[in-house]
């Protein structure tokens, strides 16, 4: 049963660039959930979706991030005009269809962007 | 006051030993609490999830949950150095994100 997959793994932008980052959820997974995690920071939470939904997006920047959680396929978060502070890494969690309070979420290994 | 606070240590402890990890927390709202394990570069991997007060315990893992004081913890006995890795408390309350802390650096000693 094969876990989170998030992809690329790694990527480098030069500023000014955009970033779409890719995460297949856990099979069986409906809810999404993005989280960004800086050098000695926590994991702050950016976005839940559920297919073709957005539920709760109050952890993203007003501007130059979106994501999106297609009928079919992975979900993205896209990041317009990258600039060196949008350095990070971005996890991908998914959890079973009854949302994000009062259930387990899975993380997938992650995508480290670096931007220059 | 931040919703959860972790010391980020490092914390180091001969192999062996018992380690505990604490958390604290404003929140009077959280009911779902969980431990993380995050080797280097890798993602967070979920080690127990509890729902309110009391203690579960997985193998070598027992979490505690001490709503009353708005405090939790997490034991490791009979420590391994591949213990060695940050340990990440996360809560929320129903139908709400999950919030976490910055993360315990641990480091099992050989």
């Amino acid at each position: 049963n094969a876990g989170v997959m998030q992809n690329p793994r790694h990527l480098v932008r030069r500023r000014g660039q955009e970033a779409r980052l890719r995460c297949s959820p856990m099979k069986g997974h409906s809810h999404v959930y993005w989280y960004r995690q800086l050098p000695e920071e926590g994991l702050k939470f950016m976005v839940y979706l559920q297919k073709e939904n957005i539920i709760d997006e109050s952890g993203m920047p007003k501007e130059r991030f979106s994501a999106e959680f297609p009928k079919e396929g992975p979900s993205i978060l896209r990041i317009q005009q990258v600039v060196r502070g949008d350095s990070a890494a971005y996890f991908c969690a998914s959890s079973p269809s009854t949302g994000p309070g009062g259930n387990e979420q899975y993380f997938g290994p992650g995508t480290r962007l670096t931007v220059t | 006051q931040k919703e959860v606070e972790q010391d980020p240590g490092p914390l180091s402890v001969p192999e062996g030993a018992i380690v505990s990890l604490n958390c604290t927390y404003s929140n009077s709202a959280f009911q779902y609490f969980m431990w993380y394990r995050q080797y280097s570069r890798k993602g967070p991997e979920l080690l127990m999830y509890t729902y309110s007060s009391g203690n579960k315990e997985d193998g070598r893992f027992t979490a505690q949950v001490d709503k009353s004081s708005k405090y939790i913890s997490l034991f490791i006995r009979d420590s391994q150095p591949s213990d060695s890795a940050t340990y990440l408390c996360a809560m929320s309350a129903k139908d709400d994100k999950i919030i976490f802390g910055k993360g315990t650096r641990l480091h099992i000693l050989p």
